[in-house]
């Protein structure tokens, strides 16, 4: 079944505690990204990466960290330092040319406790 | 600025009524603009892309540089339209490209 896939879908955390959220992706792409959804907010980037070993700060990459060592995979670390992480993030990927369009995982919803 | 407003949160209409979701935007290059749906409980989804100047559903989007507009149309709404649509920029960032999106725009369409 190709496609992006995230997990888990729901995660607890306690203040002060890191966190890592899953994304990975088969259909091939070289660009992936991690926005966050807030109501009334739409979706605002927070990491995004072109190619494997490299990734581009989005606009509140704040109290973030990702990595990129496989095509497949672009984890995201929601540390300490975020103040306010209790949200719904949302992984893509796509070709990473500006006609194209971005394929989108099902989302994982954070809540800190 | 990049940027993307989308000013009606919620847009509720009747079935068979015509719908026109608004989507303005503020970019210094030639923009590409898409719309992004997301029905309930399912994924975000590319709705269409201004480029490809093609009907999805029913919908289209007429892209305006001189009102730096894109709005999404549909003449006759259907319950099934009722979603969350967000509306997209791809800009250009030292070379990476990322999307821009909207607030986005809730349409209700009621039987």
């Amino acid at each position: 079944d190709g496609g992006i896939t995230q997990s888990p879908k729901y995660l607890f955390r306690k203040e002060g505690q890191n966190v890592t959220l899953s994304c990975e992706q088969n259909l091939n792409h070289d660009a992936m990204y991690w926005y966050r959804q807030d109501p009334g907010q739409g979706l605002r980037l927070i990491y995004y990466s072109q190619i494997v070993n490299d990734f581009q700060k989005g606009d509140i990459a704040e109290g973030y960290s990702v990595s990129r060592e496989k095509k497949e995979s672009f984890p995201l670390t929601v540390t300490s330092a975020q103040k306010n992480p209790t949200a719904f993030y949302l992984c893509a990927s796509g070709l990473g040319t500006a006609y194209n369009e971005q394929f989108f995982g099902p989302g994982t919803r954070l809540t800190v406790l | 600025a990049q940027r993307v407003t989308q000013p009606e949160k919620l847009l509720s209409v009747f079935k068979g009524a015509p719908v026109e979701l608004k989507c303005n935007y503020s970019y210094s290059g030639s923009p590409e603009l898409f719309w992004y749906v997301q029905y309930s409980r399912q994924r975000l989804q590319l709705l269409l892309r201004h480029i490809s100047r093609e009907s999805i559903k029913g919908f289209t989007a007429d892209l305006n540089k001189g009102e730096t507009s894109f709005h999404l149309k549909k003449p006759f709404a259907q319950e099934e339209d009722s979603a969350m649509y967000y509306c997209a920029l791809s800009g250009d960032s030292g070379g990476y490209n990322k999307l821009i999106f909207g607030a986005g725009t809730r349409l209700a369409v009621h039987p």
